[in-house]
Parts: C-alpha cells; structure tokens; sequence
C-alpha cells in the first residue's frame, strides 16, 4: 500500500489560514487523496478527496502537487472547531479494496 | 440528521466475558465498515460488507472476532472471551457506492475498557 508521511503536530492562530502537508512519493497513478479529520471523542469526519486537480468544497481546499508526490490540505481561516487530528490517505479502489489505512496525522491546534 | 449509529457509547466488561456492538448504518449505504482505535492510534481497518455479505476482513480480527450484517441493514460486532488488550474505540462507518466518488460516515464509536 502507499504510505503517507505527515507532520505529527501543528499551530495555528484563530482566523488565520493553516496549510496541512502530506507527502505520498509512492503514490500510483490510480490512487486517490482523501483528507479526514477527527475531533477528539468522535469518530473521524471525510473532508475531501481528489484524484489530480485541485479540489474546493464547503470545509476546504485539497492543493495536489503536479508530480501527485504530495498534496496539501488548506483551512481557510481557522476556528477553535477545526482543532483535530487530520489524515492524508491514500486509496486504489480499482485495486478491490476499500479500507483506508489511517496513520497517525497531524494533530492541529487552534491558538484563541 | 440520520448519520451513523453506535450503540452501547460505552461498554466496560470484566475479561473473558462476550460483548456485542451494534451499528446502524447511513439508511440507504450499501457499505458497512468496522476500525478499532487504540489510543494515539489512527483507527485499524477491521472488515467490510457489501449489503450482507462479509467481503474483507482484516488480520486483526481474530476467531475471537465475528461479524455480521443481516439483510444488509444494522450490523453486529461481538467479542468473545474478552481480553484487556481488546480495550479499545470500535468505529462503524458506511457508504454509498465508489470510495472515490463519496467519503465514509463515520458513528462516534463504542468505546470499550476490559478490566
């Protein structure tokens, strides 16, 4: 499986912008990006995902790389609501198998 | 809001007892999925189910381990003869088609502590 490397811990201040970095130098041409993120005493929530463009929706921005050797998971402006643990994973659905294989992410803190 | 449902939230059990999870899915996902977490861990996938049928299981889930998901609606995660390093969050998930096309919902768990 490809893996995904990313920071264990980040800060940011309240309202400002945070950029949250995966690398994934393995990935295969079929792999797919998924962010989720996990607040603490609940289960996991899906962010976003892409494949090769950019991606926005309502939570955030998914900016991937050219090379797709590694993306970044953009929060607009952050709020203390957006402190979790953030995953980048990757998944090949063609290749028959749906798990995501979780690491153990970046956990965000929201400076007030 | 219909998302996914875990029930009990919380389960302590003495060791060697048998437990049994519940979790009912996002109403019309076809996909049921069931992790374990364990503390400052990402959750580990357990195994999949299509509608009712069991398609992956993980190496995780020992013959201590079953699963099941009758008629693909609710399904049940049961432990058997309990042990402490079972202690854990059981997470459920659900989806709808293609991975690549929709995200899993995830329940807010079952956390359980074996004592």
């Amino acid at each position: 499986d490809a893996k995904t490397t990313q920071p264990n811990s980040m800060e940011s201040n309240e309202e400002e912008p945070v950029h949250l970095p995966c690398n994934h130098s393995t990935i295969s041409g079929t792999d797919y990006i998924h962010w989720y993120r996990q607040l603490p005493s609940q289960g996991p929530e899906y962010v976003i995902h892409g494949l090769t463009s950019n991606v926005n929706n309502r939570m955030a921005s998914l900016a991937i790389a050219e090379d797709r050797k590694s993306s970044t998971l953009i929060l607009h402006r952050a709020t203390l609501r957006d402190a979790a643990v953030y995953y980048c994973i990757l998944t090949d659905p063609g290749a028959g198998s749906y798990q995501l294989t979780f690491g153990k992410g970046t956990k965000l803190s929201v400076i007030p | 809001d219909t998302g996914v449902s875990q029930d009990p939230r919380h389960k302590i059990t003495k060791r060697g007892q048998n437990v049994t999870f519940r979790c009912d899915p996002i109403s019309e996902h076809n996909r049921l999925y069931w992790y374990r977490q364990t503390l400052g861990q990402g959750p580990e996938f357990l195994t999949y189910f299509q509608n009712e049928a069991q398609l992956e299981k993980s190496r995780l889930l020992s013959d201590r381990f079953s699963a099941e998901r009758p008629k693909g609606s609710f399904s049940t995660l049961e432990i058997q003869r309990t042990e402490q390093g079972d202690s854990a969050m059981y997470l459920c998930a659900s989806s709808l088609a293609a991975v690549t096309n929709y995200g899993y919902t995830f329940g807010s768990g079952t956390r359980l502590t074996v004592v």
